[in-house]
């Protein structure tokens, strides 16, 4: 029931972009696309809602594929601030549990 | 509003003991999760309320924890009889689903618990 995430971990130069992939098994009602520092809390990036609809803010954006239960986090030109694991979590329902994947180490270069 | 705030931030203890954890959420904040952070994954779902109601316990959860949400505002979560495995950092998040669907979580800083 945990959702997958792909790449597990990925190492970039400061201006390049990345995909961050998320898939379940299960129809999902939500995705959530968060972000966590070293030593920090996850900090909410983004939820995409059943209906397929993609949602960006700066240079980070994100869609969600209904049929095929996918969601892909986009990071374009990316920033040292970038640094730091994502992750998606899933909602099967609006009473459900949030059931977070495993997370995507992201490394950004100078 | 100075957001989720979660007490004590770290506690050392021996195993066996008992450990309480307390999150305090954004006041107006309807549902409150718990969840388990080890080192390179992902937060492990322990429960959650609505309000002052449990709604949901993870089968991850043994008897000794328990979890409590008093009047709908703090919550604490309660460990008997620490063992080494419980060793983890406890996150909690409130959300206030009055928003709708697009009520985002918002964590705490974490309780980061070494049994020894």
């Amino acid at each position: 029931q945990q959702p997958v995430q792909s790449p597990q971990a990925v190492i970039l130069r400061e201006g390049e972009d990345a995909v961050i992939n998320c898939s379940s098994s299960k129809a999902l009602y939500s995705v959530h696309w968060y972000r966590q520092k070293h030593g920090e809390a996850p900090v909410f990036l983004m939820i995409l809602l059943k209906g397929g609809e993609q949602k960006g803010h700066d240079k980070i954006s994100a869609s969600f594929n209904e049929k095929k239960q996918q969601s892909s986090l986009y990071l374009t030109a990316s920033q040292l601030s970038y640094s730091g694991t994502y992750f998606c979590g899933t909602e099967l329902g609006s009473n459900y549990q949030l059931i977070w994947g495993a997370g995507t180490k992201l490394i950004i270069k100078p | 509003d100075t957001g989720v705030s979660q007490d004590p931030r770290h506690k050392i203890t021996k195993r066996g003991q008992n450990v309480t954890f307390r999150c305090d959420p954004i006041s107006e904040h309807n549902r409150l999760y718990w969840y388990r952070q080890t080192l390179g994954q992902g937060p492990e779902f322990l429960t959650y309320f609505q309000n002052e109601a449990q709604l949901e316990k993870s089968r991850l959860l043994s008897d000794r924890f328990s979890a409590e949400r008093p009047k709908g505002s703090f919550s604490t979560l309660e460990i008997q009889r620490t063992e080494q495995g419980d060793s983890a950092m406890y996150l909690c998040a409130s959300r206030d689903l009055e928003l709708g669907d697009t009520g985002e979580l918002f964590f705490g800083e974490g309780s980061r618990l070494t049994v020894l």
